[in-house]
């Protein structure tokens, strides 16, 4: 079975500044997608950025980009120029890419890093 | 366009009652999940429709658990003689294939439950 462990349960940063959340996993599977979600206190989930376990290039989206490390089994989320409205509840989220698995659906969370930004 | 919409928003109940808790995924979608999220437990997958079709109901904690969804479209998730330990948000998601994780997860705003 796949875990998706995050060491942080709390980080914080000033406005404007860089953060970057941890997040590891492990997995037998070769082929599979890594995400991180944000959950703001009004409890929806938001895709915030995905990545491709076959692709060596890092993702990014505007402010956000991730650091993945296949080897080490790493995938850690970097916010640059933090807003306030980046404050949140942060999951990291592992999906098989298995599609003979029968967790082929699931997406298995990691337990959370709150994020506080300050002004 | 409409995201996932979920409802009811709240909802409390008295112990050994039966609860429906209801997700409208995003049109077109024709997958769709069941998470709930807890102190305790974090994030837990429950169950995953393709379509009409349920084909691993293993994530779902009990038997007084169950979830169907009709016209490839609406889904019921029931809870049988609620206990406490059912109190949690309830998370509905919908992607547009299952075949594909290049389609992310779309989640609802969820349904907070909590059993007297």
């Amino acid at each position: 079975a796949q875990t998706v462990t995050q060491s942080q349960p709390e980080m914080s940063v000033q406005e404007a500044e860089t953060v970057t959340l941890s997040c590891t996993y492990d997995t037998s599977e070769s082929d599979y997608y890594l995400f991180w979600y944000k959950q703001p206190p009004s409890r929806q989930m938001i895709l915030v950025i995905r990545q491709e376990a076959y692709k060596q290039q890092n993702a990014t989206e505007n402010r956000f980009s991730v650091n993945f490390q296949k080897a080490a089994k790493s995938f850690s989320l970097k916010i640059s120029d933090s807003q306030l409205g980046d404050a949140a509840m942060y999951f990291c989220a592992y999906r098989s890419g298995n599609a003979g698995g029968t967790s082929y659906g699931k997406l298995t969370f990691g337990q959370g890093t709150i994020l506080t930004v300050h002004p | 366009g409409a995201g996932v919409s979920q409802s009811p928003s709240n909802k409390v109940t008295e112990k050994g009652k039966d609860v429906e808790l209801r997700c409208d995924p995003i049109s077109g979608h024709t997958a769709l999940y069941w998470y709930r999220q807890s102190l305790g437990q974090g994030l837990e997958f429950l169950i995953y429709f393709q379509g009409n079709s349920a084909p691993d109901k293993s994530g779902l904690p009990s038997d007084r658990f169950s979830a169907e969804r009709t016209g490839g479209s609406v889904s019921t998730l029931t809870i049988q003689r609620t206990q406490q330990e059912d109190s949690a948000v309830y998370l509905c998601a919908s992607s547009l294939v299952l075949s594909s994780a290049l389609f992310p997860q779309y989640f609802g705003p969820g349904t907070r439950l909590l059993v007297l």
